[in-house]
């Protein structure tokens, strides 16, 4: 079956520790999105690519870095310097001109600080 | 700045009611606002909306657009307890690439 598969669903992180989350979808779907939801709180947008090797930032980030080596894949480091990263992370793919309404999303990662 | 504020922030009704969620915006050069539903995890796509007054359906749910008044509502008649979920409300720019969320609904539909 097509999706995007995120993983972990739970990741627990130590001051100080850079960890990766892991996004891969095999929907051929050249845009790759990461948002970040916190309770109370909308989805922001942390990180977009269009394209394969291209990537932007979005609202909110500071303490975040991605690469986009792969079609399939969109991995997004949460950094030591982001200081609150206890949050719901999403990740989301879609087909350039129908990227609103063919917005497909993942099942999350839930990331807490120890 | 472009905004989405949903209201009400929770809501709790029994099986069969008929509940209205509200989302008001602010963004510049509107494309088109989007409805979502959140069941435990990751979020579904239920309507997009583009133009003012034109109703969108899908069973039991439906949503309008007021491009004047910059809000959508969404219904849901019948309620049943698979309704229950946060539901979001995002907007889309001409000339942007990505949507704006609102803080969205969550429903609980009680049995």
């Amino acid at each position: 079956d097509g999706g995007i598969t995120q993983s972990p669903k739970y990741l627990f992180r130590k001051e100080g520790q850079n960890v990766t989350l892991s996004c891969e979808q095999n929907l051929n779907h050249d845009a790759m999105y990461w948002y970040r939801q916190d309770p109370g709180q909308g989805l922001r947008l942390i990180y977009y690519s269009q394209i394969v090797n291209d990537f932007q930032k979005g609202d909110i980030a500071e303490g975040y870095s991605v690469s986009r080596e792969k079609k399939e894949s969109f991995p997004l480091t949460v950094t030591s310097a982001q200081k609150n990263p206890t949050a719901f992370y999403l990740c989301a793919s879609s087909t350039p001109g129908e990227w609103n309404e063919k917005l497909f999303f993942g099942s999350g990662t839930q990331l807490s600080v120890l | 700045e472009d905004k989405v504020v949903q209201s009400p922030l929770s809501l709790v009704v029994h099986e069969g009611d008929t509940v209205t969620l509200n989302c008001s915006y602010e963004v510049t050069n509107f494309r088109s606002l989007l409805w979502y539903k959140q069941e435990k995890k990751a979020p579904t796509f239920l309507f997009m909306l583009t133009s003012s007054g034109i109703e969108k359906k899908s069973g039991r749910l439906s949503s309008i657009l007021d491009k004047k008044e910059l809000f959508s509502i969404l219904n849901i008649t019948a309620t049943q307890t698979g309704d229950s979920a946060v539901y979001l409300c995002a907007v889309e720019a001409w000339g942007g690439n990505k949507l704006v969320f609102g803080a969205g609904t969550i429903l609980r539909v009680k049995s």
